[in-house]
């Protein structure tokens, strides 16, 4: 079974617009993370936002926010008053600790967003 | 507080040649993680080391590629004999410590091999 799973390869959103990315997980390990990276078409990976699997609340940070529902195994992204700068990649991630005790770190296969003026 | 560099951030190679990519940690992090993100695919974990030691090179192909961190100076991934499947995003990670959540990434080093 895949570990993450971003179902929509391809997103479009109007501008000001807000847009939810999905993001599912698969894990036994009671303590874990997961994250969201944005790949914009300039290559780097920028962190966005964070969600230790023991955090009471969803993680907040300006504009991204992550619906987390441990039940459903899901931590979907959701980017309020869409920018035009908002267009990239969107990588979900969710790290685990190994046997070794460090932590291992898998990602998703991405969703595209693309921002509409 | 500058992040993880990578250099060169693209490589051009020809089939059979040798490639070396960098990567600096930042500073006070001796904690560096490989992946390799294919076109159009997500990034996979290719290898985990510790100052002087590989942790986990679970992700690694068997052969042609190794990784190392030595003692001084950066860490720096070989790809020896380098073929088209090689052409790929590589990006380097770092964090502080072994329980630490969050890796910081590089710019990535784009290879292209012809």
């Amino acid at each position: 079974a895949q570990k993450i799973t971003q179902t929509q390869p391809g997103m479009f959103v109007q501008e000001k617009e807000a847009v939810t990315l999905d993001c599912t997980y698969d894990t036994s390990d009671p303590s874990y993370g997961l994250f969201w990276y944005k790949q914009p078409s300039s290559g780097e990976m920028i962190f966005l936002i964070y969600q230790g699997s023991y955090d009471q609340q969803n993680a907040t940070e300006g504009r991204y926010s992550l619906n987390f529902q441990k039940a459903r195994k899901s931590a979907n992204l959701v980017i309020s008053a869409s920018q035009l700068g908002d267009s990239a990649m969107y990588f979900c991630a969710m790290r685990e600790v190994s046997r070794g005790g460090y932590q291992k770190v898998t990602f998703g296969t991405g969703t595209k967003l693309q921002v509409i003026p | 507080n500058a992040g993880v560099m990578q250099n060169p951030r693209h490589l051009v190679r020809r089939r059979g040649q040798e490639a070396r990519l960098r990567c600096s940690p930042m500073k006070g992090h001796s904690h560096v993680y490989w992946y390799r993100q294919l076109p159009e695919e997500g990034l996979k974990f290719m290898v985990y080391l510790q100052k002087e030691n590989i942790i986990d090179e679970s992700g690694m192909p068997k052969e042609r590629f190794s990784a190392e961190f030595p003692k001084e100076g950066p860490s720096i991934l070989r790809i020896q004999q380098v073929v088209r499947g090689d052409s790929a995003a590589y990006f380097c990670a770092s964090s502080p410590r072994r329980t630490e959540e969050t890796q910081y990434f590089g710019p990535g080093t784009r290879l292209l091999v012809l």
